[in-house]
Order: C-alpha cells, then sequence, then structure tokens
C-alpha cells in the first residue's frame, strides 16, 4: 500500500530551527510537496522537489532523497506565525497526491 | 487568496438531510479535487475532477457525489448525512502542464451535522 509518515507533533522555540521528517512508500514517484495548514484554514503551497537535494526559499528549504524515501522540511529563525500543521504530499505514478496526516509544529517565545 | 471561491463558508444542517456545496477553480485551472478534514485529521482525498470527467476517486461515501460543470464549477453532494460527516470540506484546483502544478485550495465549507 501506499504510505507516508510524518511526526505528529513536534515543539520548537522561537528564533530557533526545526526539521520535519517525512518518509514515504508510494506506487511511484513524481514529485513531493510540503504544504503549510494554520488551525482551520486552507492548506498552502510552500515547496516542491522531485530532483535529489535541497531546495531553498528563505527561511523554508526542502530535502529530498529519492532512494531512500525521504524528505524534510527544514524551517530557519522561527517565528510565533510558524505555528501550524505541515503536511507532507507525494504525488504518485498516476500522478494523484498521497497526502501525510501532517505535522503539527508548536512554537514556544 | 489562492483564487479558489466556495460556498457556503459555514453550514449547519441535521442529520439525515442533502446539503450541496459549491467551489469555483482559479481561472484557468481544469482540475478540480474535494477534500475532507475532520477536526485535528488529516486531509481525505474524496474526488477529482478534470475538465468536467472524473479522473480519480479516493475514500468516497455512497452518499456523496460530485460533479463538474462546462464552465468548470464544481458541486459537492453529501445526502443522508451523518454526525460524522462534519468537517471542513476543501476545494483546490490546479493547471496541468506545469511541471509542479501543485494545488490551490479554496477557504473551505465547514459542515456541522447536528
Amino acid at each position: 500500500g501506499q504510505n507516508i509518515d510524518q511526526p505528529t507533533e513536534m515543539t520548537a522555540t522561537e528564533g530557533a530551527i526545526v526539521q520535519i521528517n517525512c518518509t514515504y512508500q508510494t506506487s511511484g514517484f513524481n514529485g513531493l510537496f510540503w504544504y503549510q495548514q494554520h488551525a482551520g484554514e486552507a492548506p498552502t503551497f510552500l515547496s516542491y522537489n522531485v530532483l535529489d537535494g535541497l531546495e531553498e526559499k528563505g527561511r523554508f528549504s526542502s530535502f529530498l532523497s529519492r532512494s531512500k524515501g525521504y524528505s524534510y522540511l527544514l524551517l530557519k529563525e522561527l517565528q510565533m506565525k510558524d505555528s501550524a500543521s505541515y503536511l507532507c504530499a507525494v504525488r504518485d505514478s498516476n500522478y494523484q497526491l498521497i497526502w501525510g496526516a501532517g505535522t503539527k509544529l508548536i512554537i514556544k517565545p | 487568496d489562492s483564487g479558489v471561491t466556495q460556498t457556503p463558508k459555514h453550514l449547519i444542517t441535521a442529520t439525515g438531510q442533502r446539503v450541496t456545496l459549491r467551489c469555483s477553480p482559479r481561472s484557468g485551472d481544469l482540475s478540480v479535487y474535494w477534500y475532507q478534514q475532520s477536526l485535528d485529521q488529516g486531509l481525505q482525498f474524496l474526488i477529482q475532477y478534470y475538465n468536467g470527467e472524473e479522473r480519480a476517486k479516493g475514500n468516497i461515501l455512497e452518499r456523496f457525489s460530485a460533479q463538474q460543470f462546462p464552465d468548470l464549477h464544481s458541486e459537492l453532494n453529501l445526502s443522508s448525512l451523518e454526525l460524522g460527516d462534519s468537517a471542513l470540506y476543501f476545494c483546490a484546483s490546479s493547471v496541468p502542464g506545469l511541471a509542479t502544478y501543485e494545488q490551490y485550495f479554496g477557504p473551505g465549507t465547514r459542515l456541522t451535522v447536528t
């Protein structure tokens, strides 16, 4: 079956760095997405990886290793507004998105 | 603002009733996706339409149905509602042909079944 694993919850301190991991087992691979979702709001697109390596976008970076079925989202200089759920999603061989359950990130002052 | 609109924003109804949720995709987007998100749960993919035709089906109950109209807006029909159907329902749209064609989500419809 298809499966995406993320930690359920993480806590970090304002100003620090946090890494959210995602491992996946899917039928084929056509890209991995990270979305941010604040409570009660719509998910918003953060990043996309299809080749191995690191993609950097301001304070956020996303890494992919296809051979290991592994990705992480790195958030630097954490701000209180970064408190949200972070969703990992993989596009499979049928170009369908398989979603992880999300990681709830709590930022403490 | 993602450009995807959903109506209504909130809906309160009783068990056994039927409701229709509406979604208008971003201009130019041909694909529409419907998701259900129960409280503190992950996104559950329900169904996808592409240019008026059903493209993929997820965990959609038989009591639920959807369609996409020629103007590309979509409706999700939920019938014989149960308490467990209370959730946020999101619509998303995407553009085919782009390398990423990430999904853009609407603000959601919060359905409460009492």
